[in-house]
């Protein structure tokens, strides 16, 4: 069965600290894709990455990093430097493209920077 | 803003009634996704249609149904509503399927 698991209900930082929000997915697809989103209070969902699943480079936008690992199906998402505008909901999502696609989000991870 | 619209953005109504949220997808997406938001589900994909044509279905009710027009906009159509539908539902439009999903603002549901 395909499966998102963000086990980080929330998490609390202060302003400037580091944060990982973690993201477990389980298909046996080999190719698939992964992706993060932001869903701030105003509701909207936004897009912040997409990844394939033979592309395990990491990637660096700004104060945002992701780390993909195929060997422990992980894709991990860190924020350096925390500001109060990053808190938020994050989601993990999986595209599973076997027979009938399925689109799968984690049940998100909420984050909340004090100032 | 994403470009994707959704009307209207709250609808209440009453058990037993069947409402039609709309969707307007982003300049040149042919692909549109529908999405239920509740706090006890998380984000439950619904149903994608690509180009005119249903391609995925996700754990929509049979009470519940959708078609994308030839203008490529969508309906989501709720009949026999019950308490329990009462949700976020977000439309989110996408230039494939296999490509980063660009979600509209949502409509709030309200069964009571």
């Amino acid at each position: 069965a395909q499966k998102v698991t963000q086990a980080q209900t929330e998490i609390s930082v202060v302003e400037k600290e580091d944060v990982t929000l973690d993201c477990v997915y389980e298909t046996r697809d080999t190719t698939y894709y992964l992706f993060w989103y932001k869903q701030p209070p105003s509701g909207e969902l936004v897009f912040l990455i997409r990844r394939n699943s033979f592309d395990e480079q990491n990637e660096i936008s700004g104060r945002y990093s992701w780390n993909f690992q195929k060997s422990t199906s992980s894709f991990n998402f860190t924020i350096t430097a925390s500001q109060v505008v990053d808190s938020a909901v994050y989601f993990c999502a999986l595209i599973h493209t076997s027979g009938t696609y399925k689109y799968i989000f984690g049940t998100g991870t909420r984050l909340k920077v004090l100032a | 803003d994403s470009g994707v619209t959704q009307t209207p953005k709250h609808l209440i109504t009453a058990t037993g009634q069947r409402v039609t949220l709309r969707c307007s997808p982003r300049s040149g997406d042919l692909s549109v996704y529908w999405y239920q938001q509740s706090l006890d589900q998380g984000l439950q994909f619904l149903i994608q249609y690509y180009n005119g044509e249903e391609r995925a279905k996700g754990n929509i009710l049979e009470r519940f149904s959708a078609q994308q027009f030839p203008d490529l906009h969508s309906e989501l159509n709720l009949s026999s509503l019950e308490l329990g539908d009462s949700a976020l539902y977000f439309c989110a439009s996408s230039d494939g399927p296999n490509y980063e999903q660009y979600f509209g603002p949502g409509t709030r549901l309200t069964v009571t």
